[in-house]
């Protein structure tokens, strides 16, 4: 498969506890991109990395929320000190180019907060 | 703030039929949309794009129109299939980062 790859599918957590999710984008995309989406919305863009650079975050992306892609290929999505509130499917796209390009989705995370 | 909308949360058709699923748009910056299918439990699927320098782009049972003038998108889906059943969302993509809709389900009646 050389799509967009998540780990894990399904995470299920108590209220406080840290996890951490990885995206492993197609390997020739320079673009990788985190969203978060809610039961009957649209997913929700976090923040995304230009090969290693993390250029943007939003504004939903607390400070309980870290990203990194040290080495411009896969992504880790960390969660700290999980609420109720952060039960959501967490998304991973990612694209070739900059700018107005296509992004391919990933199957996500699906995270329960207890 | 701008946001892109969809008209029709909700759409049955009968199997066999045409589906168009609408979308209006309020990004005036944006040049480049996307119709995405989520099925449940599933991430987004590409299905078809667009650019604003076209008005229409046909792929295989599926057509995407583009109106400038009023801010429009639609999606076509010929000859409706059970496996059509989803959710499907307009995305605009005005500088980097995908803008979705809230979605519009349809359901494929047999």
């Amino acid at each position: 498969d050389t799509g967009v790859s998540q780990d894990p599918r399904h995470k299920i957590t108590k209220r406080g506890q840290n996890v951490t999710f990885r995206c492993d984008p197609i390997s020739e995309h320079n673009r990788l991109y985190w969203y978060r989406q809610t039961l009957g919305q649209g997913p929700e863009f976090l923040t995304y990395f230009q090969n290693e650079a993390q250029l943007e975050k939003s504004r939903l992306l607390s400070d309980r929320f870290s990203a990194e892609r040290p080495k411009g290929s896969f992504s880790t999505l960390e969660i700290q000190r999980t609420e109720q509130g952060d039960s959501a499917m967490y998304l991973c796209a990612s694209s070739l180019l900059a700018g107005a390009d296509t992004q391919y989705f990933g199957p996500g995370t699906r995270l329960t907060v207890l | 703030g701008e946001s892109v909308g969809l008209h029709l949360p909700t759409l049955s058709v009968q199997e066999g039929d045409n589906s168009i699923i609408n979308c209006a748009y309020s990004n005036s910056a944006s040049d480049y949309f996307i119709w995405y299918k989520q099925e449940s439990g599933k991430g987004p699927q590409f299905i078809i794009d667009i650019r604003s320098n076209m008005d229409k782009r046909q792929g295989q049972r599926v057509t995407v129109l583009l109106n400038k003038t009023v801010k429009h998108l639609s999606l076509q889906i010929a000859a409706t299939q059970p496996g059509d059943s989803a959710v499907y969302f307009c995305a605009e993509i005005p500088y980097d980062k995908v803008i979705f809709g809230p979605g519009t389900s349809l359901s494929v009646i047999p």
